[in-house]
């Protein structure tokens, strides 16, 4: 059973709609994580929450982008308003064993049209 | 800033050859340095780490020395095969608890049978 589960796997949206990416963590952790791919480019960090608060934040986590954990156990994030730009893999990311790397999860792949 | 740079993509080579992909890092204090594997369609996998100076980080035949003196932490392979096709990421994340990792842009390997 993987660790870190994230839903959908795949979303194709319309430009200018809202989506909501869900992770499924193992319960327990109090530090998350969000990165996204662009296709073929690097890993970028958005937003790290602790602790049910946001700890920081990237200059790509604009105000179009929101993070809850709505009921103690997913952890979601919001892109209000879809822009093609957006399109890219989103990784959730929690803490590993022994507080050194993080534990990944498989992704969803975000496509707007 | 903290930062990683690798060596650029794509990298083919034969199956049995000897791979080394190159990574240096810039952080202030003394970071954790990882390698991360992408496999085609999936998700991001912890490949192996190391947590301070002079530690050997190993994991399916692939190897990483964490060298301060030089500030790298190269990935190598005696004899890779096709199933090690896939993207390679170096990373770091400093000592402090609420930092976040730094990943670099990715290698592509492509192993030819």
């Amino acid at each position: 059973e993987p660790e870190v589960t994230q839903t959908p796997s795949h979303q194709v949206t319309q430009m200018g709609q809202e989506v909501i990416l869900r992770c499924v963590p193992i319960s327990n952790h109090l530090y998350f994580y969000w990165y996204r791919q662009i296709l073929g480019q690097k890993v970028e960090f958005l937003v790290s929450f602790y602790n049910n608060e946001i700890s920081e934040k990237s200059e790509i986590f604009d105000d179009q982008f929101s993070v809850e954990r709505p009921d103690g156990s997913n952890f979601t994030l919001k892109i209000r308003s879809t822009k093609l730009e957006d399109s890219a893999m989103y990784f959730c990311a929690r803490i590993g064993q022994g507080n050194y790397g993080y534990t990944f999860g498989s992704g969803t792949r975000l496509t707007v049209v | 800033g903290n930062s990683v740079t690798q060596m650029e993509g794509p990298v083919t080579l034969s199956e049995e050859a000897f791979l080394t992909i190159n990574c240096t890092y810039t952080a202030t204090g003394y970071p954790s340095l990882f390698w991360y594997v992408q496999y085609p369609g999936e998700g991001l996998q912890l490949l192996l780490k190391a947590t301070k100076a002079d530690d050997k980080g190993s994991n399916k035949g692939f190897e990483a020395t964490y060298r301060k003196e030089t500030t790298s932490f190269h990935l190598e392979k005696g004899s890779v095969q096709v199933s090690d096709s896939a993207v390679y990421f170096c990373a770091l994340r400093t000592t402090n608890r609420d930092d976040k990792i730094i990943f670099g842009k990715g290698t592509r390997l492509h192993i030819l049978p």
